[in-house]
């Protein structure tokens, strides 16, 4: 089991705000990175650090977090964001990388 | 353009051993860190190994250490998976990814389309 859980399902209204959750011991101590993954195709890194996005990443995308939760943010969600969704860190040692189990997210 | 193209996969029995190739180009390859992650189908992400830009450090998951051997030949820009005592559950699609940084930080950047492994008799 992954020490990084995320809800497995998440649905939005088309222009609506979404928060995808990652909640993990190791939060408190590292970042997480957000991934979205599209059907039949490898992820995309879309905010990495406490809140930065890579070039190209739309701002409608926003990370932040809180004691052992991390929260990525679509504020305003487009059809085109409806993917999974990972959240990636450290595990509590400190000396692997871990992923949470993802969040399928649908834009109603 | 930035790219990573795999290879190496296949089908392969219990207790036989594959290598896995990353060709990488459009970046400068020594500049960064780099990563095995691989994802069983209809499932999710599993960080396999990365190792650091000069191969000072190495990391593995649990579910494969002592199995499997990451490397690099910056000369070659090119990654490499030594996976030894295959097993049933190794059996997945294996990305090649770069991270952001020099040392094995977690951020993967780019990712390339992965390539097929599949563990059976």
């Amino acid at each position: 089991s992954s020490e990084l859980t995320q809800d497995p399902a998440v649905s939005v209204a088309l222009g609506q705000t979404v928060r995808i959750t990652c909640q993990g011991d190791s939060l408190r101590n590292y970042d997480a990175n957000w991934y979205q993954q599209k059907p039949g195709q490898a992820p995309v890194l879309v905010i990495f650090g406490k809140n930065n996005r890579p070039s190209g990443i739309p701002d409608r995308f926003s990370g932040s977090s809180s004691g052992d939760t991390a929260s990525l943010t679509i504020t305003g969600a487009q059809a085109e964001d409806e993917a999974d969704y990972y959240c990636n860190s450290r595990d509590t040692s400190g000396k692997h990388l871990v992923f949470g189990g993802g969040t399928k997210l649908t834009v109603l | 353009e930035v790219q990573l193209v795999e290879s190496g996969g296949g089908l392969v029995q219990p207790g036989r051993s594959l290598r896995l190739s990353c060709a990488a180009s459009g970046f400068t390859f020594d500049n960064y860190a780099m990563h095995w992650v691989r994802q069983t189908p209809g499932k999710g992400l599993e960080w396999v190994s990365g190792i650091n830009w000069n191969s000072g450090t190495i990391g593995y998951a649990d579910s494969v250490k002592g199995r499997f051997t990451i490397s690099r030949d910056n000369a070659k820009n090119s990654l490499y998976m030594q996976m030894n005592s295959l097993r049933a559950e190794d059996t997945a699609l294996y990305y090649c990814v770069k991270d952001r940084m020099l040392a094995v930080a977690g951020f993967f950047e780019i990712w390339g389309q992965g390539t097929m492994v599949t563990v059976s008799s």
